[in-house]
């Protein structure tokens, strides 16, 4: 089966430009995290939803910071406009329980934003 | 902020040595996770100790559990070149039902 996939892996773009995230969880999985992580502050929890339902958004940095999950197999993260301090490596994962039991991992996409 | 706090920061040990890495948490937990990361990779679950269990086992995987004073360890026995990577704790604090609170990480070399 596979696991969570994530696109693009890697993405280079110039301040400003829209940038789209994309995953597609675990199938049958009803939870569905995005994360960054970055040196500095390790990994951070940005949104969380369940049952395709956005639950915590308090993790978003700020108003270019959006997420939606129009079904239960595919979320999007965008950012717009993005600024050189959004570079990071974007993680999506899911669980099966909804709870803070074992998340799946997607392998992450790193952005750089020039 | 951060809740586990991982120790140490960095750890390089031998082929076939034991490799230990200390959590250290602040707030009640429902359970304390570890996970690795290979580099330029997605984080792996390796095991899930509850908080009402003290110790729990997963091939050459050894992990402890002390919530009297918020610390967990995890030992790996016999490493490997492969088990080289970034070592997280993850806590599930009691005050949610599914926030995972992740630690900055040891990263552990194993020299061949």
């Amino acid at each position: 089966d596979a696991g969570v996939i994530q696109s693009p892996r890697h993405e280079v773009t110039e301040m400003g430009q829209e940038v789209t995230l994309r995953c597609k969880p675990i199938s049958g999985h009803n939870s569905l995290f995005w994360y960054r992580q970055t040196m500095m502050r390790g990994l951070e929890l940005l949104i969380y939803f369940n049952n395709n339902v956005p639950i915590d958004d308090s993790g978003m940095p700020e108003d270019r910071f959006s997420a939606k999950m129009p079904n239960a197999s595919f979320s999007t993260l965008k950012i717009q406009p993005s600024e050189p301090r959004d570079s990071a490596v974007y993680f999506c994962a899911s669980t099966a329980s909804g709870g803070a039991e074992t998340q799946y991992f997607g392998p992450g996409t790193r952005l750089l934003v020039l | 902020s951060q809740q586990g706090e991982e120790d140490p920061q960095a750890l390089s040990i031998q082929e076939g040595e034991n490799a230990t890495m200390n959590c250290s948490y602040k707030t009640s937990i429902n359970n304390l996770q570890w996970y690795r990361q290979n580099s330029g990779r997605g984080l792996v679950h390796l095991i899930l100790i509850r908080s009402n269990e003290r110790e729990k086992h997963s091939g050459r995987l050894r992990v402890t559990l002390d919530t009297s004073k918020k610390s967990s360890s995890l030992l790996i026995t016999a490493s490997r070149a492969a088990d080289t990577a970034s070592y997280f704790c993850a806590t599930g604090p009691m005050d949610s039902s599914y926030k995972l609170i992740f630690g900055s990480g040891t990263r552990l070399l194993v020299r061949p």
